[in-house]
């Protein structure tokens, strides 16, 4: 139980496009995830909290305006990297645990974003 | 600001030897703790955790030690495989669904 899916698994992309990552909470429901991003040899850094149907709350230093987040339903999540451009490129996780106050978090197998 | 911190970047054992990990906390206020271990291009997996109302607790050849008097957390391995060759982290956060406070990591190389 608790399996948390990402798709895509990587990306290629060119400086300017949009790239959708989705997070989906497989066998449970969640109403909050978390997104990270992590640089290569770096532990994971805390972007954003994603609320179901409601806005999520970034971290200091992340902007909302080019980091998109929809929680639009209790097993998926979407982050949306705007206007990507080579320092976007970076490994993407998010996480998820069910039930509304759970500790114990479960993260998907992360997504590999490349901005050419 | 408030960090989890490890003690050692890399740590090289022999196989069939026993591993620790070490890990130091300052937030006084967490009271759940997280060891995962991250391999190559994957996401953390879940190894075990422990509540701050207890000091020890064992899984399938892992152990978790918390000390809270020195803020310390430490995994054990017993028994290393080569397969348990990886990135461990370990993680902190408050009761409630809160975002999890990553360690720097522990890279940890199993000599066959």
């Amino acid at each position: 139980g608790a399996v948390v899916s990402q798709h895509p698994s990587w990306v290629i992309c060119k400086s300017g496009t949009s790239v959708k990552i989705e997070c989906r909470s497989l066998d449970f429901q969640a109403t909050t995830m978390f997104w990270y991003r992590q640089f290569p040899k770096q532990s994971l850094m805390l972007m954003a909290t994603s609320n179901e149907g409601s806005k999520a709350t970034y971290e200091q230093g992340v902007e909302k305006d080019k980091f998109l987040i929809n929680h639009a339903s209790l097993t998926l999540s979407t982050l949306t990297v705007t206007s990507a451009h080579p320092e976007d490129s970076s490994f993407y996780i998010c996480s998820a645990g069910p039930g509304a106050s759970t500790d114990t978090q479960y993260f998907g197998p992360g997504t590999r974003l490349t901005v050419l | 600001g408030e960090s989890v911190g490890l003690h050692l970047p890399t740590l090289s054992v022999q196989e069939g030897d026993n591993s620790i990990i070490n890990c130091a906390y300052s937030n006084s206020a967490s009271d759940y703790f997280i060891w995962y271990k991250q391999e190559s291009g994957k996401g953390p997996q879940f190894i075990i955790d422990i509540r701050s109302n207890m000091d020890k607790r064992q899984g399938q050849r892992v152990t978790v030690l918390l000390n809270k008097t020195v803020k310390h957390l430490s995994l054990q391995i017993a028994a290393t495989q080569p397969g348990d060759s990886a990135v461990y982290f370990c993680a902190e956060n408050t009761s409630g669904n809160t975002p999890l406070v990553f360690g720097k990591g522990t890279r940890l190389s199993v000599i066959a």
